[in-house]
């Protein structure tokens, strides 16, 4: 079967910290993608960073960085120094197959806070 | 990233009466357009893929007769909630994305259907 878990619903942080947010998939193709997204209360999903399953190096942009551990089948978000505006639902999200048709499927989220 | 463009952000309307919502990409051909449904902190379920010219493939358990996709062009996908009811509040939410393109799929603003 093909899933995405996340197991945290919600998390806090302090302002300026760093925060893992995990994220594990099912999927027995060798070839897919991972991805996370940002969903604030307004709605909109924004693009964060993307992992494909055969780069060797773990994606960074910017503040996010995405620890890929391909034999636990893990991904998980990391965002460093964070800040008030990153409150928000974090989505992880697969594509299958070596040809990327566009195709997520979701986890379950998880409601990040960042407290003053 | 590119511009997708959804419209409405928000529609009330009796129970009974259908709905129309839009989805454009604005600066880019889309191949592949997506609709999700996403209800109250959860996560966004694929309903259906709609490619350009062609019929639109439904997800198991969506019924194709009450949300009608059209897909006429390669910058725009509709969604028709027909003799909506009020279990089909939701906020419904697309993508679109160009195979070979960008690796990630571009996400419109949502609507926010709320049928009384």
């Amino acid at each position: 079967a093909q899933k995405i878990t996340q197991t945290q619903p919600g998390m806090f942080v302090q302002e300026k910290e760093a925060v893992t947010l995990d994220c594990t998939y099912d999927t027995s193709d060798p070839s897919y993608g991972l991805f996370w997204y940002k969903q604030p209360s307004s709605g909109e999903m924004i693009f964060l960073i993307y992992q494909g399953s055969y780069d060797q190096q773990n994606a960074t942009e910017g503040r996010y960085s995405l620890n890929f551990q391909k034999a636990r089948k893990s991904a998980n978000l990391v965002i460093s120094a964070s800040q008030l505006g990153d409150s928000a639902m974090y989505f992880c999200a697969m594509t299958i197959g070596s040809s990327n048709t566009g195709k997520l499927i979701f986890g379950q989220g998880t409601t990040l806070q960042v407290k003053p | 990233g590119a511009v997708v463009s959804q419209h409405p952000s928000w529609v009330i309307c009796k129970s009974g009466t259908s709905v129309k919502i839009e989805c454009r990409s604005l600066d880019f051909q889309a191949t592949t357009m997506f609709w999700y449904r996403q209800f109250p902190k959860q996560s966004l379920m694929l309903m259906a893929t709609s490619n350009e010219g062609s019929k639109a493939t439904y997800e198991q358990g969506v019924e194709k007769d009450k949300f009608l996709i059209n897909h006429a062009s390669l910058t725009l996908s509709t969604l028709t909630v027909t003799s909506a009811h009020p279990e089909d509040s939701s906020f419904y939410i697309c993508s679109a994305f160009t195979a070979g393109g960008n690796t990630e799929a571009f996400f419109g603003q949502g609507t926010r259907l709320t049928v009384v």
